[in-house]
């Protein structure tokens, strides 16, 4: 499976600044995902980034709430704008393995306070 | 839209017994694939098992089966011989076989919280 990793593993944020998390993946990978998890609940997609194309956002995020990158095969960015407290999260990026019945790997998450 | 249930917000169970976590799922397609994932305090998702709907053979691996009913939309984890490092959030999630168009994306249950008692 494919080996993820993110940075920062954490982070404690001022309000109204924005904060960029790097998912970086050990091998090409087509479709990777951007999942936030909120304190003490399921995990929650934000978008999907397929190299090469806009990310799809959805119902309830927007673009210019949670910009992404996708620059090459293995390797992306969330940005949280404009932060408000509201947004302390886990937030984990995936990538998709189609060769295994579409098994999602997981990072290990960025934990997001903002204060 | 498909819908993912796990009704059980919390479990607990002894060392070296054997616990069932439930999960239902709502959906109109016919082919679709269901995990369960595992994630401990460290907060890493862990994939545990998958299961291909168009198998009738319910999957397993080592300790840890599943009990997939099709026609109940049913996909239940048992975990056998439970140990220590098994305590975690559990989740149970849905993917759509169909390709394009957001069915990539991964719908996960609420998850339910395993204890094991020494």
């Amino acid at each position: 499976s494919a080996v993820i990793s993110q940075k920062p593993s954490r982070d404690i944020c001022q309000r109204g600044t924005s904060l960029t998390i790097q998912c970086q993946v050990d091998s090409q990978v087509t479709m990777m995902f951007w999942y936030r998890q909120q304190p003490g609940q399921s995990l929650t997609l934000i978008a999907t980034a397929n190299q090469g194309s806009e990310a799809t956002y959805e119902s309830g995020f927007v673009i210019d709430k949670f910009p992404i990158s996708r620059p090459n095969l293995t390797f992306s960015t969330l940005t949280v704008s404009n932060m408000s407290p509201e947004d302390s999260s886990i937030y984990l990026c995936s990538v998709e393995d189609s060769t295994r019945s579409y098994e999602q790997y997981f990072g290990p998450g960025t934990r997001l306070t903002v204060t | 839209a498909q819908t993912v249930t796990q009704s059980q917000p919390e479990m607990s169970v002894q060392e070296a017994e054997t616990v069932t976590l439930s999960c239902t799922y709502d959906t109109s397609e016919s082919d679709y694939y269901l995990f369960w994932y595992k994630q401990p305090p460290s907060r890493q998702m862990i994939l545990v098992i998958r299961q291909e709907a168009y198998k009738q053979q319910n999957a397993t691996e080592n300790r840890f089966s599943v009990n997939f009913q099709k026609a109940a939309k049913s996909f239940s984890l048992k975990i056998s011989d439970s140990q220590l490092g098994d305590a975690a959030m559990y989740f149970c999630a849905y993917r759509s076989a169909l390709q394009g168009f957001g069915n990539e994306k991964l719908t996960f249950g609420t998850g339910t919280r395993l204890t094991i008692i020494p």
